[in-house]
């Protein structure tokens, strides 16, 4: 079955370290996105990308960092300049070329906890 | 900021109509209207989605207003499974051409009980 996998479900990390939230899809999808939720709100955008080798910041890129090597893979880092990062993550990933579409197909999230 | 304005809560008893109101009176001719829920601690799931006509799908119904400023998600006999935040986004859409991200409010938690 054709889908987006984020991994792992949980992580635990220290204050201070970076740490790398991983997200696969295997739908043919041009465009990747991340986004980051808070208990009680709303999803906010990190960052995105529509093409490999290419990516723009979201409404909350600060601390994060991206890459897009493989059109299948859009790996988030949280870093330690994330005054904050400890949340509810989730990878999404549509396809450009035939609009409109179904929108975005998101994955199942990535709970981070800074200790 | 979100472009759409939704109660922040409802609820609804099982197998009765869930009607979710949304108010986007800014939208522009570009942009369709799309429903999303999230089932708590899960990723969104798509729903349905429509540009001016009512749509209808196996899960839901959108009926959006003739000035396209206010929409409404029907589901027609609501269960349990269906207790989930709900959210209306507005999203531009531009045929060949480049697509708006999806931007979330804080959605309406509907609430079904028994």
């Amino acid at each position: 079955d054709g889908g987006i996998t984020q991994s792992p479900k949980y992580l635990f990390r220290k204050e201070g370290q970076n740490v790398t939230l991983s997200c696969e899809q295997n739908l043919n999808h041009d465009a990747m996105y991340w986004y980051r939720q808070d208990p009680g709100q709303g999803l906010r955008l990190i960052y995105y990308s529509q093409i490999v080798n290419d990516f723009q910041k979201g409404d909350i890129a600060e601390g994060y960092s991206v890459s897009r090597e493989k059109k299948e893979s859009f790996p988030l880092t949280v870093t330690s300049a994330q005054k904050n990062p400890t949340a509810f993550y989730l990878c999404a990933s549509s396809n450009l070329r035939h609009t409109p579409n179904y929108g975005y197909t998101f994955g199942s999230g990535t709970r981070l906890t800074v200790v | 900021d979100a472009k759409t304005t939704q109660p922040p809560s409802m609820d609804c008893a099982e197998g009765r109509a869930a009607n979710l109101p949304c108010n986007h009176s800014t939208i522009s001719g570009n942009e369709y209207v799309y429903w999303y829920r999230q089932i708590h601690s899960q990723g969104p799931q798509y729903i349905i989605h429509g540009l001016k006509n009512n749509e209808t799908n196996e899960m839901a119904s959108l009926i959006i207003t003739e000035d396209r400023k206010s929409s409404t998600l029907i589901l027609p006999h609501a269960t349990l499974r269906d207790t989930a935040v709900y959210y209306c986004i507005v999203r531009v859409v531009v045929y060949g051409g480049s697509q708006g991200n999806l931007i979330f409010g804080k959605g309406t938690k509907l609430s079904v009980k028994p």
